[in-house]
This record gives C-alpha cells, structure tokens and sequence, in this order.
C-alpha cells in the first residue's frame, strides 16, 4: 500500500525539542521531494519545509528557519524534521507530502499527520 | 513570497449547484504551479487540481481549474453531498516557500 506514516509528535514545553519521523511505503522514495506542512487547531494549511530527492537542496518558511531542520534517509525510505527552540505557535498537526511527479510536482500524497503541542 | 488570497470565505449553495472558488496571487505564479486542495474533518488534505487545470488522479470530472498569471477559478458543477468541504490553493514549484491561500469553506444552505 502507498503510504506516509508521521510519528514522533508529543507535548513539548517551550524552547524544548521533538524530532518528527515519516516512514514512506508503496513507491521508490527517492524519487520524490518531500516536505512538511502543518494546521495548527482550527486554522489553514502552512508549508514549513521541503527538501529534494536526494537531500542537497532545502526550504523553509520564515517561521521556522533556523529552528527546524529537515533531513531523510532514502536507505531507510523515511524523512524526519529536528525541531528545537519551539514555541506555543508550532503547535500543529505536522503532516508529510510528497511532491508527485506526475502531478506537475504538487503535493499528491499526505499523511494523517502527528500532533505536535509546545505548552509550559 | 507570493500570498495567496481565496475568496469567498464561505459560500453557502444546495446540492446541484455550481460552486466557484477564487484565488488570487499577489504576483505571477510561473508555469501555472497552482494547486487546489480539499481538506474534510479530520481528514488530510487531498490534491484535486495541479498545473491550474489538471484533474488530479481520480478526481471527478466536475472538478475543473482555470486561471493564470495571478488569478485562478476552481469550479465545481453539480455539487454532490460529499463536496461540502474546506477549499485550498497553493503555489508550488521549484522555489519555496509554497504558501497556501487562508481557504473558501462551501458549506450546505
């Protein structure tokens, strides 16, 4: 089955650290770009990072440079995101995409996400 | 960055009716990496419409993406019951960051 699996999310107290984990199924991972994109409870989607099919390349949205890291490991088909310094407003459901190839490189696969809550 | 501006809000329409949705970039999206998203409670999001026009993978043929440049139509004919959801576009491509419009909600009247 083609599938993205999140893990990893919890409830963090500001300023601590989670690492998030995508375990990918079903395809050739390195294949794909990846990224991450969060909701935080009751608002829209917002990208946080990206990064291409064999690592060289990543992104991140203002928010969360300098404090996210986002990295994979195609011998183990997952991509994972090192978060530090967080803060109340990283609170969010944090799911994995996959940018389709067939699909002009829009995000055409999602996980159900892992919840990630930053509170003293 | 390019902001991404939907509208309306919500839009409130009966089941067999046309529902189209806006999005607005703030400058030119170039190739046409648009994207429409549905998202249902408690459910991921799901992609319908890339490239600004092309249905994704098993999307419905009353689905349809038009628009370009700045300025983009996701149109939905004949609204079935299971198309009252939360509406997304977003600009990707090769240079993030891919920001998302703030969402049109078509809910049932």
């Amino acid at each position: 089955e083609v599938q993205l699996v999140e893990s990893g999310g919890g409830v963090v107290r500001p300023g601590g650290s989670l690492r998030l984990s995508c375990a990918a199924s079903g395809f050739t991972f390195d294949d794909y770009g990846m990224s991450w994109v969060r909701q935080a409870p009751g608002k829209g989607l917002e990208w946080v990072s990206g990064i291409n099919w064999n690592g060289g390349n990543t992104g991140y949205a203002d928010s969360v440079k300098g404090r996210f890291t986002i990295s994979r490991d195609n011998a183990k088909n997952s991509l994972y995101l090192q978060m530090n310094s967080l803060r109340a407003e990283d609170t969010a459901l944090y799911h994995c995409t996959r940018k389709g190839i067939s699909m002009g490189y829009a995000f055409d696969m999602w996980g159900q996400g892992t919840m990630v809550t930053v509170s003293s | 960055e390019i902001v991404l501006t939907q509208s309306p809000g919500t839009l409130s329409l009966s089941p067999g009716e046309r529902a189209t949705l806006s999005c607005r970039a703030s400058q030119s999206v170039s190739s046409g990496y648009l994207a429409w998203y549905q998202q249902k409670p408690g459910q991921a999001p799901r992609l319908l419409i890339y490239g600004a026009s092309s249905r994704a993978t098993g999307i419905p043929d009353r689905f349809s993406g038009s628009g370009s440049g700045t300025d983009f139509t996701l149109t939905i004919n004949r609204l079935e019951p299971e198309d009252f959801a939360l509406y997304y576009c977003q600009h990707y491509g090769s240079s993030p960051p891919f920001t998302f419009g703030p969402g049109t909600k078509v809910d049932i009247k």
